[in-house]
């Protein structure tokens, strides 16, 4: 089976400007959660979708949203970037259908530079 | 809500040395647990898991056992290799379970 895929795996953005993050999750998997991780706060939950619905969320802003289509694909877009914004963005893919003892797996990341 | 408390680090240890990576969490109910190592450029990769008290997760001589009386899932390997520089975090799942909380990650380097 194919990972956990992630495009772009870099972008550099400038301040004020939005951007969009694509997360393909493995195949069958119909839960993406998106983590932001930063050298000084570390790895922090963002939100999850499950079958096209936000089913949790974490403490970020607005400007911070995602959507996830029919074929479990997920998006993550940030607005009016800041400087604060440039990070690692980890999407991970499972099943969903389980409780918290299946494993999320990681994609390799989008490296965010916000200039 | 759930936290992740881990060694803090870096740990720098000689090639075949022994390797102890403590973490202990607190949560309500029964957690899932888990090691992840991240290597540099890369996403986190599943090191080994453990769902239940007493479990004892395992990988590539990695090991972990999920004690519930001290809320600990301490990372040990016998014999550490060069190759196992990297960034290990712990984690675990809870009730809620789209959402994984991490610790900070301990950067263990090992030396020839």
């Amino acid at each position: 089976k194919a990972g956990v895929t992630q495009t772009p795996r870099y972008l550099i953005k400038t301040r004020g400007q939005q951007v969009t993050l694509s997360c393909s999750p493995i195949s069958g998997h119909r839960s993406v959660s998106w983590y932001q991780q930063t050298p000084g706060q570390g790895l922090q939950f963002l939100f999850e979708y499950f079958s096209e619905t936000q089913r949790n969320k974490g403490n970020f802003p607005g400007r911070f949203s995602g959507r996830q289509f029919s074929n479990s694909r997920s998006e993550m877009n940030v607005s009016t970037l800041e400087l604060g914004d440039s990070a690692l963005y980890l999407c991970a893919s499972s099943s969903g259908l389980a409780s918290g003892q299946e494993t999320q797996y990681f994609g390799p990341g989008t490296r965010l530079l916000v200039l | 809500g759930n936290s992740v408390t881990q060694m803090e680090g870096p740990v720098t240890l000689s090639e075949e040395a022994f390797l102890t990576i403590n973490c202990t969490y607190t949560a309500t109910g029964y957690p899932s647990l888990f090691w992840y190592v991240q290597y540099p450029g890369e996403g986190l990769q599943l090191l080994l898991k453990a769902t239940k008290a007493d479990d004892k997760g395992s990988n590539k001589g990695f090991e972990a056992t999920y004690r519930k009386e001290t809320t600990s899932f301490h990372l040990e390997k016998g014999s550490v290799q060069v190759s196992d520089s990297a960034v290990y975090f712990c984690a675990l799942r809870g009730a809620n379970a789209g959402k994984s909380t991490f610790g900070d990650g301990t950067t263990l380097t090992v030396k020839p």
